[in-house]
């Protein structure tokens, strides 16, 4: 089947730019989205981007996208102890089948 | 962002019993809403898409005897655990297709646990 994939962990001092990679096979892809998800809760939304789109930018953050090579970066500038939770890649061709990648545990140490 | 509500969110039961998950979409109509287990550091899985109004499509090898998902308005799903036993004990995650931004919005989960 398709895939998502992503590194499982990622280390950060506080400040510094976080930079989450993903990576995705279906080249039908439509939506591509980020989610965090902090201990016991569920996934908040925190981006999402067009496939026809390269780049979307948010506030501190800023979502990379390369058709090409089917890679998908979610950068987070001036990253805070808050941050540290685990963010999941996402993909869909119209939202109605999502696929996950395993998701990267964001740690920020101050 | 949508809103999407899930009640509860921490459940207890004896082996055997039925549990009811519910799931609501607070400020938008959902005719779409999905149900995802999550496993210790895991990633979701999908377990069935919900459709208002008519049976919910499920995954291969999620028993739907097992699992009841009933979605029978707009802004209310709701999964039953039937006879629930200990491997049942999960993390699940609900969440609603926002039809103007065609986004899942998702529920904070629930976690059960079967004693």
């Amino acid at each position: 089947g398709e895939d998502v994939e992503q590194s499982l962990f990622l280390s950060v001092r506080e400040g510094d730019s976080s930079v989450i990679n993903c990576t995705y096979t279906d080249s039908s892809s439509t939506y591509l989205y980020w989610y965090k998800q902090e201990p016991g809760a569920g996934l908040q939304l925190l981006t999402y981007i067009f496939s026809n789109m390269d780049m979307k930018q948010d506030q501190r953050l800023t979502v990379l996208l390369n058709k090409k090579d089917k890679h998908l970066s979610l950068r987070i500038a001036d990253t805070q102890t808050g941050d540290s939770a685990i963010y999941f890649c996402a993909e869909s061709r119209n939202n109605n089948d999502m696929r996950f990648g395993a998701g990267t545990r964001l740690t920020v140490k101050p | 962002g949508a809103v999407v509500s899930q009640h509860p969110s921490w459940v207890i039961c004896k082996s055997g019993t039925s549990v009811k998950i519910e799931c609501r979409s607070l400020d938008f109509q959902a005719t779409t809403m999905f149900w995802y287990r999550q496993f210790p550091k895991q990633s979701l899985m999908l377990m069935a898409t919900s459709n208002e109004g008519s049976k919910a499509t499920y995954e291969q090898g999620v028993e739907k005897d097992k699992f009841l998902i009933n979605h029978a308005s707009l802004t209310l799903s709701t999964l039953t655990v039937t006879s629930a036993h200990p491997e049942d004990s999960s993390f699940y995650i609900c969440s609603a297709r926002e039809p103007t931004q065609n986004i899942q919005y998702f529920g904070a989960g629930t976690r059960l646990s079967v004693l």
